[in-house]
């Protein structure tokens, strides 16, 4: 159980168009997701916290209107990344919490999505 | 502000035991996570620590000092395949219980 799936596994764009990321809960209703970004050899930054019916809570730095989020239901949350550029180029990783399990405070995680702007 | 630090790199024998430290300090604290991560893959779960002491799980044990603001993951009976980042992470109990990552430890388990 505890299954979160992302869709697509990995992207590749052109400069200036949108994409954009699907992340399921399969087995659980998620009431709140996170979207992370991972650079390189570099550790997840969370960018937003997606809240379902309501509006993400971004983190410092991270722009809204560049990095759209919808969470229209309990078991799916989307990302956009509309006029991609190369530096966006990263991997985008998004977790769940199921809090009606007694490990609530557990996150579990996509396989993430690979974006590659060009 | 939020500031959690752990070793950037480490190196190890295959069968040894190996620590790995992380020292945090947040503003809320809601646990402390320890997760694995092989290079272009998602984490995985390996601990969570809300209370001060030890936790163990076969092979790995995971260590919590609140008041120091201190965890660490202890490693034992090293395989190669543990050879990953292992990332030290904390929720917080606000905006929704938020998980703050540090930078990850890159382990290399040597024969």
């Amino acid at each position: 159980g505890a299954v979160v799936s992302q869709h697509p596994s990995w992207v590749i764009c052109k400069s200036g168009t949108s994409v954009k990321i699907e992340c399921r809960s399969l087995d659980f209703q998620a009431t709140t997701m996170f979207w992370y970004r991972q650079f390189p050899k570099q550790s997840l930054m969370l960018m937003a916290t997606s809240n379902e019916g309501s509006k993400a809570t971004y983190e410092q730095g991270v722009e809204k209107d560049k990095f759209l989020i919808n969470h229209a239901s309990l078991t799916l949350s989307t990302l956009t990344v509309t006029s991609a550029h190369p530096e966006d180029s990263s991997f985008y990783i998004c977790s769940a919490r199921d809090l009606g399990r007694d490990s609530g405070y557990e996150q579990y995680f996509g396989p993430g999505t690979r974006l590659t702007v060009t | 502000g939020q500031n959690i630090d752990q070793p950037t790199e480490m190196t190890a024998t295959e069968g040894a035991i190996v620590q790995i430290n992380c020292t945090y300090q947040t503003s809320g604290f809601n646990g402390l996570f320890w997760y694995q991560q092989h290079a272009g893959e998602a984490p995985t779960f390996l601990s969570y620590n809300v209370l001060d002491g030890l936790e163990e799980k076969g092979r790995f044990s995971s260590f919590l000092s609140r008041s120091k603001g201190y965890s660490y993951l202890l490693l034992k009976e090293l395989q190669m395949k543990d050879s990953a980042s292992y990332l030290c992470a904390v929720s917080l109990n606000t905006g929704g219980f938020k998980t703050i990552f540090g930078a990850g430890t890159r382990l290399f388990v040597k024969a």
